[in-house]
């Protein structure tokens, strides 16, 4: 069973408009983080926000914030004032296991592009 | 931030031959390294956890005797892909985690490695 899901293959924005990318997550663990994290053409993995289970506030980073709804298990990623260098493809992620077993699953991601 | 490097970034080889990719946490100790792979317009599969001084740890449907990894300091893990063929012709990226650090700083991921059997 996928236990991160990203509905939205692909996103058209505006420049300067504000946009939000859908995560879903599945565990019975109650401790668990989520994260997100940018991927443009150069291949490399860039961490954008971090948002651990027991955390009351929703975490914010610049530009980035992160709509934490415990409940229904969503971690929606919302850029405000979306620039021409945010297109990309953006992963969201949930670290899993304990101590050693510790490890991250990603969800399919969703291409980001930034229309001038 | 902590800051890992893959070598090379790109290599092409001949299928049938083995390739290693080296992976370096450049100034920290990580007890724990992984190795994913990333197959064109698709998520990050992990391949297997390495942790130093032991076996690796390999996912679901991984050959260990073709994807030999190796932890053999607290700074250097390698994944060999042995007689390699076009489709394991991938992009491949490892990442590190600090043991000092925990929460947000989960794992520093390398720039990966691009790899072209032919």
């Amino acid at each position: 069973a996928q236990k991160i899901t990203q509905t939205q293959p692909g996103m058209f924005v505006q420049e300067k408009e504000a946009v939000t990318l859908d995560c879903t997550y599945d565990t019975s663990d109650p401790s668990y983080g989520l994260f997100w994290y940018k991927q443009p053409s150069s291949g490399e993995m860039i961490f954008l926000i971090y948002q651990g289970s027991y955390d009351q506030q929703n975490a914010t980073e610049g530009r980035y914030s992160l709509n934490f709804q415990k409940a229904r298990k969503s971690a929606n990623l919302v850029i405000s004032a979306s620039q021409l260098g945010d297109s990309a493809m953006y992963f969201c992620a949930m670290r899993e296991g304990t101590g050693g077993a510790q490890k991250l699953v990603f969800g399919q991601g969703t291409r980001l592009t930034i229309n001038p | 931030g902590a800051v890992v490097s893959q070598h090379p970034s790109r290599v092409i080889c001949k299928s049938g031959t083995s390739v290693k990719i080296e992976c370096r946490s450049l100034d920290f100790q990580a007890t724990t390294m992984f190795w994913y792979r990333q197959f064109p317009k698709q998520s990050l599969m992990l391949m297997a956890t390495s942790n130093e001084g032991s076996k690796a740890t390999y996912e679901q449907g991984v050959e260990k005797d073709k994807f030999l990894i190796n932890h053999a300091s607290l700074t250097l893990s390698t994944l060999t892909v042995t007689s390699a063929h076009p489709e394991d012709s991938s992009f491949y990226i490892c990442s590190a985690r600090d043991p000092r650090t925990t929460g947000r700083y989960e794992q520093y991921f390398g720039p990966g490695t691009r790899l072209t059997v032919t």
